[in-house]
């Protein structure tokens, strides 16, 4: 069964407290990606990975931290650096980064911070 | 600055009855268009995409427009479902030149009742 998997599906943090949420795909996708979804607000790249063992800062980066050392895994750590972390995060891949590859998305973990 | 503005920002419908989304961008350079179909709690599904070239394109029920010298886009839904209620977001590619960044819309989130 093929797509993209994001654990856990909900996430509770204390002020103060790095946290990782996992993403993991079987698509075999060269490129993936990480946003954050606010009510009202259209989705903001976080980070993205064009290829293993690289990556790179999207729009709002402060206070998050990335790895692609597999291929099929690119989890984002969520830092105490960011003070509003509280939203929505989706993860997505794509078979490359180019534009006309679709994005498909992962079911999405949210965490609030207590 | 690119940005893709969608209207209503809400909508109800009786179950039965067609609707229209609309989605006005001002990203430039252009490369495409997609619609999204987000269920809540849920990761996108992507419905449509076209390119500068295309001015239709329908999917089942889904039938989505674009006018690229107006930078407008619209989606039509027909004999709208309750599977139907969920937030439709209108996603913006700007090209290689601008890395394919992807620039979003915040949604119509859409309620069809029964």
């Amino acid at each position: 069964d093929g797509g993209i998997t994001q654990s856990p599906k909900y996430l509770f943090r204390k002020e103060g407290q790095n946290v990782t949420l996992s993403c993991e795909q079987n698509l075999n996708h060269d490129a993936m990606y990480w946003y954050r979804q606010d009510p009202g607000q259209g989705l903001r790249l976080i980070y993205y990975s064009q290829i293993v063992n690289d990556f790179q800062k999207g729009d709002i980066a402060e206070g998050y931290s990335v790895s692609r050392e597999k291929k099929e895994s690119f989890p984002l750590t969520v830092t105490s650096a960011q003070k509003n972390p509280t939203a929505f995060y989706l993860c997505a891949s794509s078979r490359t980064s180019g534009s006309l590859d679709e994005q498909f998305f992962g079911p999405g973990t949210r965490l609030t911070v207590l | 600055k690119n940005q893709v503005e969608q209207s209503p920002q809400s909508l109800i419908i009786l179950e039965g009855k067609n609707c229209t989304l609309q989605c006005n961008y001002t990203v430039s350079p252009f490369s495409n268009l997609r619609w999204y179909k987000q269920d809540t709690g849920r990761g996108p599904v992507s419905l449509t995409i076209m390119t500068f070239s295309e001015n239709t394109k329908s999917n089942g029920r889904y039938t989505a427009t674009l006018d690229a010298d107006t930078k407008q886009s619209s989606l039509h839904i027909t004999a709208s479902q309750l599977s139907d209620s969920a937030s439709y977001i209108c996603v913006v590619s700007a090209g290689r030149e601008y890395g394919n960044k992807l620039v979003f819309g915040a949604g119509t989130i859409l309620r069809v009742k029964s």
